[in-house]
C-alpha cells in the first residue's frame, strides 16, 4: 500500500537556526497538504500543493512539491519557539480520496 | 463555538469494556473522519463517511463500529477493548469529500485501557 515517510523523525535546533522536514511518497500524488500539531493539540492545516515542482511560503515558511510530485518539503527559517510541535505531511494518492499521513517530524527549539 | 468537538476528551477504561466517542461538526461539511494517532503519534486514518455514507474503512478490527446519524455528527464505539487500543483519537471534517479540501481536527479524545 501507499507509504509516506517524513525525515528526520526529530529535530532539535537553536531559536534562529533553520529547519527542513522532507516528505517522500512511494506512489505519484495528485496533491500534498502540511498539517501542524502542537504539543497536546490537535493537527491544524498549514498548505496544500498541487502542481509539480510548486513552491508556496508562508512567511518563515516555504513549502516545496517536487518535480515527479513525490515528495515535498517544509523549510522553517529562523525558527522560534512558538514554531514547536509535530509536522504532518499528508499526500492524496492518484485516483483516491485518502490522505495518507507522513510519520511526522516532531521540532523542538531551544530558547 | 469549536468547530470540530468531540466528547469526552479522556476516557480510561478497562480492558473488555465497550466504550463510545462522539463528534459533532458545526462547519455545515459532508465529509467526516475518524483517525487514531498512537504513542509514536503516527496518524492513521481509521474510517470516513461522506453525507451519512461510509466511504473510507480501513483495515480496523471489527470491533471498532462508527455510526454517523446525520452529517453533523459521526461518533465511534468500540466493544471489548483491549490494551492495544489506547490512543488518541481524532475526529475530523472536510467541507466535501473531493480532492484538495483541508480537514478540520478536533482536540482529540485520549482513550487509556488499563
Amino acid at each position: 500500500g501507499q507509504q509516506v515517510m517524513q525525515i528526520p523523525q526529530y529535530q532539535h535546533v537553536q531559536e534562529g537556526e533553520d529547519f527542513t522536514t522532507y516528505c517522500n511518497s512511494s506512489t505519484t500524488l495528485s496533491n500534498i497538504q502540511w498539517y501542524k500539531q502542537r504539543p497536546g493539540g490537535h493537527p491544524v492545516f498549514l498548505i496544500q500543493l498541487v502542481k509539480s515542482g510548486e513552491v508556496k511560503k508562508q512567511k518563515r515558511l516555504t513549502f516545496q512539491f517536487g518535480e515527479a510530485k513525490k515528495n515535498s518539503s517544509l523549510h522553517i527559517t529562523a525558527t522560534q519557539t512558538t514554531d514547536v510541535g509535530t509536522y504532518f505531511c499528508a499526500g492524496l494518492a492518484s485516483g483516491t480520496y485518502k490522505y495518507i499521513f507522513g510519520t511526522g517530524t516532531r521540532l523542538k527549539v531551544l530558547a | 463555538d469549536t468547530a470540530v468537538s468531540q466528547t469526552p476528551k479522556y476516557l480510561v477504561t478497562q480492558m473488555g469494556n465497550d466504550k463510545s466517542i462522539k463528534c459533532e461538526q458545526n462547519l455545515g461539511h459532508d465529509t467526516m473522519y475518524w483517525y487514531k494517532q498512537d504513542s509514536k503519534k503516527f496518524l492513521k486514518i481509521m474510517f470516513s463517511y461522506n453525507n451519512k455514507e461510509l466511504i473510507i474503512n480501513e483495515t480496523v478490527p471489527n470491533r471498532f463500529s462508527p455510526k454517523s446519524p446525520d452529517k453533523a455528527h459521526l461518533n465511534l464505539h468500540i466493544n471489548s477493548l483491549e490494551l492495544g487500543d489506547s490512543a488518541v483519537y481524532f475526529c475530523a471534517s472536510s467541507q466535501t469529500r473531493v480532492r484538495g479540501i483541508e480537514a478540520f481536527f478536533g482536540q482529540g479524545t485520549r482513550l487509556t485501557v488499563v
